[in-house]
């Protein structure tokens, strides 16, 4: 079975500043999917960005881009210039693609992001 | 509509009661997803769905929970002789199909609280 892995319950960052989420994986697959999840506090789920294992690009979506080593089972997260509208829990998550109909996401623990004024 | 929808939002139940909870997917969403994220944890796989076939049942904890979506659309969460450990956030998450690239949108979810 798959597992996710986020090692920082918690993380702080001044605003405007840039920082990274770290988060690892374990798998015997070779094809998957990855995902960052970002919950306000309003509890909603909501995809911040994801990245096909096959792609050796790393995935960017405006501030928000990856850092993925497929070696070494590593996802993190870095987000730049940030704003307080980006404090929220994170959470990192796998989706296998195993060629049949289980696309079920495992999630890691989280991280709870502060963004300081 | 717009998005995923679940109701109720809330529940209160006293212990040794049975609760139903609905999601109401995505228009035109053949797989549907449901989760359930105690506080201060990550989302953790229930069951889903594919139309209205059950594919994967594992993260069930117990008998005392099944779900159905005998149409294809909506499905329904039951939780039998509800325990205090059941209370949780109770998520719905829908997707195109069960597809590699699809998307899963989750639902605001259902706190449930057994007292």
């Amino acid at each position: 079975a798959q597992t996710v892995t986020q090692s920082q319950p918690e993380m702080s960052v001044q605003e405007a500043e840039t920082v990274t989420l770290s988060c690892t994986y374990d798998t015997s697959e070779s094809d998957y999917y990855l995902f960052w999840y970002k919950q306000p506090p309003s509890r909603q789920m909501i995809l911040v960005i994801r990245q096909e294992a096959y792609k050796q690009q790393n995935a960017t979506e405006n501030r928000f881009s990856v850092n993925f080593q497929k070696a070494a089972k590593s996802f993190s997260l870095k987000i730049s210039d940030s704003q307080l509208g980006d404090a929220a829990m994170y959470f990192c998550a796998y989706r296998s693609f195993s060629g049949g109909s289980n696309y079920k996401l495992t999630f890691g623990k989280g991280t709870l992001l502060t963004v300081n004024p | 509509g717009a998005g995923v929808s679940q109701s109720p939002r809330y529940k209160v139940t006293k212990r040794g009661q049975d609760v139903a909870l609905r999601c109401d997917p995505i228009s035109g969403h053949v797989s549907l997803y449901w989760y359930r994220q105690a506080l201060g944890q990550g989302p953790e796989f229930l069951t889903d769905f594919n139309y209205e076939a059950q594919q994967d049942k594992s993260g069930l904890p117990n008998d005392r929970f099944s779900a159905e979506r005998p149409e294809g659309s909506i499905s329904t969460l039951t939780i039998q002789r509800t325990e205090q450990r059941d209370s949780a956030m109770y998520r719905c998450a829908s997707s195109l199909t069960s597809g590699r690239a699809h998307e899963q949108y989750f639902g605001p979810g259902t706190r449930l609280t057994v007292t």
